[in-house]
């Protein structure tokens, strides 16, 4: 079984400072991974994605994640952060060869001017 | 403009009053998903479809059923809704061999007295 783990459900940063918002998954087959950003009142809109090669990925806005087996992570990161990228991150994880997906409980960023 | 679109967008109904919840899609895409978003839970998988006539249960579908007779549709149906299930409730889409690249709609806000 796969599960989803997001430490922090609310994260505050100053405006151009690091962002760092925590994923950690459990599979027992290798994962596709995704981080997925909600603004108010919004659907979801995927920031970026790992499915298989290079293990640093980069998406959406500046974002990054690193996709990490042996600590079985994949955090997200964005080096400054902007007043815009206040919103929910949702960490979520799947497998090749399977239609379902299980997704963090969210993190809530707040950005401070 | 490409687009899933979710009918309606607000809902207040009462508790075993029948409901379908619509989604349609533009994109001519293979799979199409439907999750609830609940404070605390994060998102949650209640059906998938694989393509038209082919659907699977995702982690919650109890109380729920959909259909899919048309590529571009896929409707969520409360036979007799409950409190319970007073939700936020996303439908998503992607290309079948990219299935993991979701595209969500707009959501539809539930509210089951």
């Amino acid at each position: 079984a796969q599960s989803v783990t997001q430490l922090g459900s609310h994260v505050s940063v100053s405006e151009g400072a690091l962002v760092l918002l925590r994923c950690n998954y459990s599979s027992s087959v290798p994962p596709y991974l995704f981080w997925y950003v909600q603004y108010p009142n919004q659907g979801l809109q995927l920031l970026l994605k790992y499915t298989t090669g290079a293990t640093l990925v980069k998406g959406i806005n500046g974002f990054e994640a690193e996709f990490k087996k042996s600590e079985t992570s994949f955090h997200l990161t964005k080096p400054s952060a902007h007043m815009s990228d206040a919103a929910e991150y949702f960490c979520a994880v799947g497998t090749s060869g399977t239609y379902k997906y299980i997704f963090g409980t969210g993190t809530r960023l707040k950005v401070l001017a | 403009e490409a687009q899933v679109t979710q009918n309606p967008r607000y809902l207040i109904t009462v508790t075993g009053k029948k409901l379908t919840v619509t989604c349609s899609q533009n994109m001519n895409h293979e799979y199409m998903s439907w999750y609830r978003q609940d404070p605390g839970l994060g998102l949650r998988q209640i059906y998938y479809s694989m393509n038209v006539e082919v659907t699977d249960k995702g982690d919650v579908p109890e109380g729920y059923k959909v259909s899919r007779k048309e590529k571009r549709n896929f409707p969520l149906i409360l036979e007799s809704p409950s409190p319970n299930q007073t939700s936020l409730y996303f439908c998503a889409s992607s290309w079948g061999d990219r299935h993991y690249e979701q595209y969500f709609g707009p959501g539809t806000r539930l509210t089951v007295t």
